[in-house]
């Protein structure tokens, strides 16, 4: 089955500083890749998503870019705020609902 | 749309005894799952559901974890005898099925914390 891997598990940045998170997977079917925030105590919520047949997607601050040669995808996260942090979760999804998570990412924006 | 619902939000137990959580999809998805989230372990995925049909338990932990779905609008899990190391947050979520070729977000509920002393 898919096998998720995300790093780092915690990361700590400046306001107005970016930030990176990176995914790899293991599994070449899978097609594709939504990342889900989580603030304390509530529960994931969908972001920002890509699909296998693109390979950058950007919603105003926040960016997906996905390397399908290299099973590798990451979120940019630019001018970060003191809001955005949280818990940040890829997953990879081959089969029509076999999606699966990464560990998570702490991130931390310090004001 | 209410959202997925889950119930209860929080539940306290003794070991030993059953636990049953409850989770009702957005009306309209078909694909239902269970996950489990603790500090430890993250976001593990437990089982889904198709069309009411359970596809992949192969998360269930151990035989004491049960799913059913009787119907699209309600699935619960039980643990019987729960274990003080089965406290964790019990998420539910949904899906459409759009078929291969389409993407399928998911939508979490609430969550249940679920603490087994």
């Amino acid at each position: 089955g898919e096998n998720v891997e995300q790093h780092p598990s915690t990361l700590s940045v400046q306001e107005g500083d970016s930030a990176v998170i990176k995914c790899t997977y293991s599994d070449s079917a899978s097609n594709y890749f939504p990342w889900y925030k989580q603030e304390l105590g509530k529960r994931p919520q969908l972001i920002i998503d890509i699909r296998s047949n693109v390979g950058e997607k950007k919603d105003q601050r926040i960016a997906v870019t996905l390397n399908k040669t290299a099973k590798h995808f990451s979120l940019h996260i630019t001018e970060t705020q003191p809001e955005d942090s949280a818990v940040y979760f890829c997953a990879a999804s081959g089969a029509v609902n076999d999606m699966r998570f990464g560990a998570g990412t702490r991130l931390t924006v310090k004001p | 749309d209410a959202g997925v619902i889950q119930s209860p939000r929080h539940e306290v137990t003794e070991m030993g005894q059953e636990v049953t959580l409850r989770c009702k999809p957005i009306s309209g998805h078909n694909s239902l799952f269970w996950y489990r989230q603790t500090m430890m372990r993250g976001l593990e995925l437990l089982i889904y559901f198709n069309n009411n049909v359970p596809i992949d338990d192969s998360g269930m932990p151990e035989d004491r974890f049960s799913a059913k779905m009787p119907n699209a609008s309600f699935s619960t899990l039980k643990i019987q005898p729960s274990e003080p190391r089965d406290s964790a947050v019990y998420f539910c979520a949904s899906s459409q099925d759009r078929g291969k070729s389409s993407y399928n977000e998911q939508f979490f509920g609430p969550g249940t914390r679920l603490t087994v002393l």
